[in-house]
């Protein structure tokens, strides 16, 4: 078992480039979770979706955006990134809304 | 406007000594609370959950409680080591989804 894996861990854009985070379970986990970890802010919830083909806003989803057309995976889309943006991405899943398994992280800094 | 508070200082403790952690809520109405425990670099682990009708949780050195009245948690590690050195997050159940607090930096010293 991997549990939660994410592609790729580190990466450097130019504003305005776009890019799409990976993120794969293999616990046959229904919900699916992207946060974001700044300094002092701790984690903060991007999108999250209940089961596959569903997709809900979090607290902070301006700028991004999610699909799960499968129930292992679950994108992170930066459709033309911002300086504000360059955060570490962490993915997580559940099996319903209460313990979640996270993956290792991505760092993404933005110039 | 919803808050959830951690102890805002690093802890620093001598090997051994208990750590205590609080996690303090507003405008929260919680089924539950989590502890995740974060290395640098890392993805947070899960530790503990406990339900708004348990006062108190235990797993091996780690004690969890939770006042719903104070709206508060705290978190209790028991004879610490130097390997419990990390950032401990709270969470609270949120219409289904977890909101997070920043997390307290507990160091043990050997």
């Amino acid at each position: 078992n991997a549990g939660v894996t994410q592609t790729p861990k580190f990466r450097v854009l130019k504003t305005g480039q776009s890019m799409t985070l990976l993120c794969a379970q293999d616990m046959n986990h229904e919900y699916m979770y992207w946060y974001r970890q700044d300094p002092g802010m701790g984690l903060r919830l991007i999108h999250y979706s209940v089961g596959e083909g569903t997709t809900a806003k979090g607290e902070v989803p301006d700028g991004y955006n999610v699909s799960r057309l499968k129930k292992q995976n679950f994108l992170l889309g930066l459709e033309s990134a911002a300086p504000s943006q360059t955060s570490v991405y962490f993915c997580a899943s559940s099996v319903e809304s209460d313990t979640q398994y996270f993956g290792p992280g991505t760092r993404l800094t933005v110039l | 406007s919803q808050k959830i508070e951690q102890n805002s200082e690093a802890l620093n403790i001598q090997e051994g000594k208990t750590a205590t952690l609080t996690c303090n809520y507003t405008n929260y109405s919680p089924a539950y609370l989590q502890w995740y425990r974060q290395d640098p670099g890392r993805g947070p682990v899960f530790l503990l959950l406990i339900r708004e009708n348990e006062k108190e949780k235990r797993k091996e050195r780690l004690k969890v409680t939770f006042d719903t009245t104070l709206k508060q948690s705290l978190f209790h590690i028991t004879a610490s080591q130097p390997a419990d050195s990390a950032t401990y997050l709270c969470a609270l159940e949120d219409d289904y989804k977890l909101s997070f607090g920043a997390g307290t930096t507990v160091t043990v010293r050997a």
